[in-house]
C-alpha cells in the first residue's frame, strides 16, 4: 500500500463550488505539505503543518484552507472555486531529519 | 531568499548519451539539496539527496549530481540515458540547518529520450 494517498485522484468541478481535497499517510511524519503544480512554474507551497497545532501559510494560501484532522490527515479546501485553482495538487509528508519529502500521487482538480 | 533556477525546460537526449541537468539556487547557509524525478501521471520521487559531507551523491536510478558551493549549482547527470527515464525532473532547495522542512523547486526540466 502507498504510504502517502490522495483523494479524489481526480475531480471536476464548477466555479464557486466548495472543493476538498484529501490526504492520508502511513509514514507516521508529522509534517505536511499541499502543493500545488502548475506547467513551467514547478511546485508552490500552499499550507504546512509541523503537528496537529501548528499550522502554516505557504507562498499562494490565498483562497485556500487547511484542516489537520490527525497526525495522518490533512485535507485542503477550496472554499469557492475559480478556474484559475486548475491544476494538480499533491500533498507530502517529511520526518524531521533533512526535510525529505515524501509526496502521493497528485490530484487534478479542474474548475470550469 | 531561497531560489532554484533550473535553465533549461526541456532537454531531448538519445538513448544511451550521456545527460547533465542544470540547478542553480539562491541561499546564504548551506543549503540541503534535493532532485526529484516525475513520471507522467505519478507523484514525485526523491533521487537522491545532498545534507553534507562528500559532495559527489549517488542516487537511484545511476543518477549521481555534485555539490559545487563556488558555482552555487547541483547538477544531476547520467553516463547513460535509459528511455524509461524519459520524465520531469525537479531541483530543490531546503533551508538546511534550521530544518523547517520546507522546500523551495524549481520550474522543472522535461527529458525526452530519443531511441
Amino acid at each position: 500500500d502507498a504510504d502517502v494517498t490522495q483523494t479524489p485522484r481526480n475531480r471536476i468541478t464548477k466555479t464557486g463550488k466548495r472543493i476538498m481535497l484529501e490526504c492520508s499517510q502511513t509514514k507516521g511524519h508529522d509534517r505536511m505539505y499541499w502543493y500545488r503544480q502548475d506547467p513551467g512554474l514547478g511546485l508552490q507551497l500552499i499550507y504546512y503543518s509541523f503537528d496537529v497545532k501548528d499550522i502554516n501559510k505557504g507562498e499562494i494560501s490565498d483562497g485556500y484552507s487547511v484542516s489537520r484532522q490527525a497526525q495522518a490527515k490533512f485535507s485542503l479546501s477550496l472554499e469557492s472555486a475559480i478556474p484559475n485553482q486548475t491544476a494538480l495538487y499533491f500533498c507530502a509528508t517529511s520526518d524531521d531529519v533533512g526535510g525529505t519529502q515524501y509526496f502521493g500521487p497528485g490530484t487534478r482538480l479542474t474548475v470550469l | 531568499a531561497q531560489s532554484v533556477t533550473q535553465p533549461d525546460i526541456h532537454i531531448t537526449v538519445s538513448e544511451g548519451a550521456s545527460l547533465e541537468l542544470r540547478c542553480n539556487y539562491s541561499y546564504g547557509a548551506t543549503p540541503y539539496l534535493f532532485w526529484y524525478v516525475q513520471s507522467p501521471g505519478q507523484g514525485l520521487q526523491l533521487l537522491l539527496k545532498y545534507f553534507s559531507g562528500d559532495t559527489l551523491v549517488q542516487g537511484i536510478k545511476g543518477f549521481e549530481a555534485e555539490f559545487k558551493r563556488s558555482q552555487s549549482s547541483f547538477n544531476l547527470r547520467k553516463p547513460s540515458v535509459h528511455w524509461s527515464d524519459a520524465a520531469e525532473y525537479f531541483c530543490a532547495v531546503g533551508a538546511g540547518s534550521s530544518n523547517t522542512g520546507k522546500l523551495i523547486f524549481g520550474q522543472g526540466t522535461t527529458l525526452q529520450v530519443k531511441p
